[in-house]
C-alpha cells in the first residue's frame, strides 16, 4: 500500500502568515489522485483539494494544492483564524486508499 | 445539498458485529459511490471501503475478511458491518459520498468496543 508521510507534524504560525504543508508518497500516485482535507475538533473532515490542485466547491482561493508523482504540497497563502486545524492528505491512485498522519496548524 | 447521517449502537461487545447505517437525504443515492471511513480517538483516518449504487464494492485488505458494505437504494441507505470486533475497532465511524475522494461526510458516530 502507498504510505503518505506528512511534514511537519505541527506548524506554529501567526494569522496572516503563509503555511506550506508537505505530503510525500512511498510510490508515485497515479493520475494525481491526491486530495487534501481540513479537520477541526469534533467535526468531520472537509474536502479542500482534489486531483492534487483543484479546489472543492466553496473553498477559499487562499488554499492551493500542487505537486505530482510522490511530492505534493498544500499552501495556505494567508492564515485566517478559522484555518487553524489539522490537515490530511489522501491518495486514491492505488487501493487501498490511504491518508497521511496529519499536520496540525496551530496558532503561534 | 446532500446530507448523510450515521446511526447505530454506540457500544459493541468484543467478538460481536458492529452494524451502522448511513441515511442519505437531499440528493440521489444512485449514480454515486458511498464510503465508510473511521478515526480512532486522537488518531488519523482509515479508509474502510466503498460501494457503488449498483452494488460493486472495494474494501481495505486490512479489514476485508471482516467487512461487508451493502446498499438499499429504495431506502436511500447504505450499511457497514464489521465482524469479530476488538478494542482496536473503537473509533468514530464516518459515512461519506464518493469513491476516490470525499466531498460530503456525515457527522460521524463514536463506536466503543467494550464488555
Amino acid at each position: 500500500e502507498i504510505v503518505l508521510t506528512q511534514s511537519p507534524g505541527t506548524l506554529s504560525l501567526s494569522p496572516g502568515e503563509r503555511a506550506t504543508l508537505s505530503c510525500r508518497a512511498s510510490q508515485s500516485v497515479s493520475s494525481n489522485y491526491l486530495a487534501w482535507y481540513q479537520q477541526k475538533p469534533g467535526q468531520a473532515p472537509r474536502l479542500l483539494i482534489s486531483g492534487a490542485s483543484s479546489r472543492a466547491t466553496g473553498i477559499s482561493d487562499r488554499f492551493s494544492g500542487s505537486g505530482s508523482g510522490t511530492d505534493f504540497t498544500l499552501t495556505i497563502s494567508r492564515l485566517e483564524p478559522e484555518d487553524f486545524a489539522v490537515y490530511y492528505c489522501q491518495q486514491s491512485g492505488d487501493s487501498p486508499w490511504t491518508f497521511g498522519q496529519g499536520t496540525k496548524v496551530e496558532i503561534k | 445539498q446532500v446530507q448523510l447521517q450515521e446511526s447505530g449502537p454506540g457500544l459493541v461487545k468484543p467478538s460481536e458485529t458492529l452494524s451502522l447505517t448511513c441515511t442519505v437525504s437531499g440528493g440521489s443515492i444512485s449514480t454515486y459511490s458511498w464510503s465508510w471511513i473511521r478515526q480512532p480517538p486522537g488518531k488519523g483516518l482509515e479508509w474502510i471501503g466503498y460501494i457503488y449504487y449498483s452494488g460493486e464494492t472495494n474494501y481495505n485488505p486490512s479489514l476485508k475478511s471482516r467487512v461487508t458494505i451493502s446498499i438499499d437504494t429504495s431506502k436511500k441507505q447504505f450499511s457497514l458491518q464489521l465482524s469479530s470486533v476488538t478494542a482496536a475497532d473503537t473509533a468514530v465511524y464516518y459515512c461519506a459520498r464518493g469513491r476516490t475522494y470525499f466531498p460530503h461526510w456525515g457527522q460521524g458516530t463514536l463506536v466503543t468496543v467494550s464488555s
